[in-house]
């Protein structure tokens, strides 16, 4: 099975900081990535697929880069409503795998 | 549009069977495939299980031995079956649509929660 390692598993920021999330993927799984935001009780939200694609709706300050096995999820300039727990989903092969997941705190 | 809305017991006890029915609308299950994704509580996302477009199945291998996923196309229901079920079963189970034209799991259930327990 495809191992993601995500990191940091959790982080607190100030409002208006630029805030980096990584996964890592133990094999290749070309661009197939997606990062969902999961809010408390609510179902995950995709928010980047095909690993730098801006899905639906999602507010331009997030992005999404790919450097060789390494899959990073960056808010430029963070807003309140993006407290939330971020995961990372490899797609490639099966069974599909998720990272650990990122609980993102405002300071 | 498309939605997908779970459905279960809520409560099972250890050692029992869970049936759990996902029924879909704004799509057809003869294009798209569904999957089921479960979270413990305050835990990460593991992926179950899917039932493709054409019937076929995958699953994921841990849980293999004790799942099964089905579906009636008529009814726009897909069905998880777990046997044998474990305390580490408890978790909120989501379904989701993978489509064949566009990116995977845009649409979710709200989730249902499964407490294993006596």
């Amino acid at each position: 099975d495809i191992q993601m390692t995500q990191s940091p598993s959790s982080m607190s920021a100030s409002l208006g900081d630029r805030v980096t999330i990584t996964c890592q993927a133990s094999q290749d799984i070309g661009n197939n990535l997606i990062w969902f935001q999961q809010t408390p009780g609510k179902s995950p939200r995709p928010m980047i697929y095909f690993a730098t694609n801006l899905a639906n709706g999602v507010p331009s300050r997030f992005s999404g880069s790919r450097s060789g096995s390494d899959y990073s999820l960056t808010i430029s300039s963070l807003e309140s409503e993006d407290l939330a727990d971020y995961h990372c989903l490899q797609y490639k092969q099966y069974p599909l795998t998720f990272g650990s997941g990122t609980k993102l705190e405002i300071k | 549009q498309v939605q997908l809305k779970e459905s279960g017991p809520g409560l099972v006890q250890p050692s029992q069977t869970l049936s759990l029915t996902c029924t879909v609308s704004g799509f057809s299950l003869t294009n798209n495939s569904v999957h089921w994704v479960r979270q413990p509580p305050g835990k990460g996302l593991e992926w179950v299980g899917a039932i493709w477009s054409g019937g076929s199945t995958d699953y994921n291998s841990t849980l293999k031995s004790r799942l099964s996923i089905s579906r009636d196309t008529s009814k726009s229901q897909v069905f998880l079956k777990m046997n044998s079920l474990l305390t580490e079963d408890t978790a909120i189970y989501f379904c989701t649509r993978y489509p064949p034209d566009n990116y995977p799991f845009a649409y979710w259930g709200q989730g249902t929660l499964v407490t294993v327990s006596s």
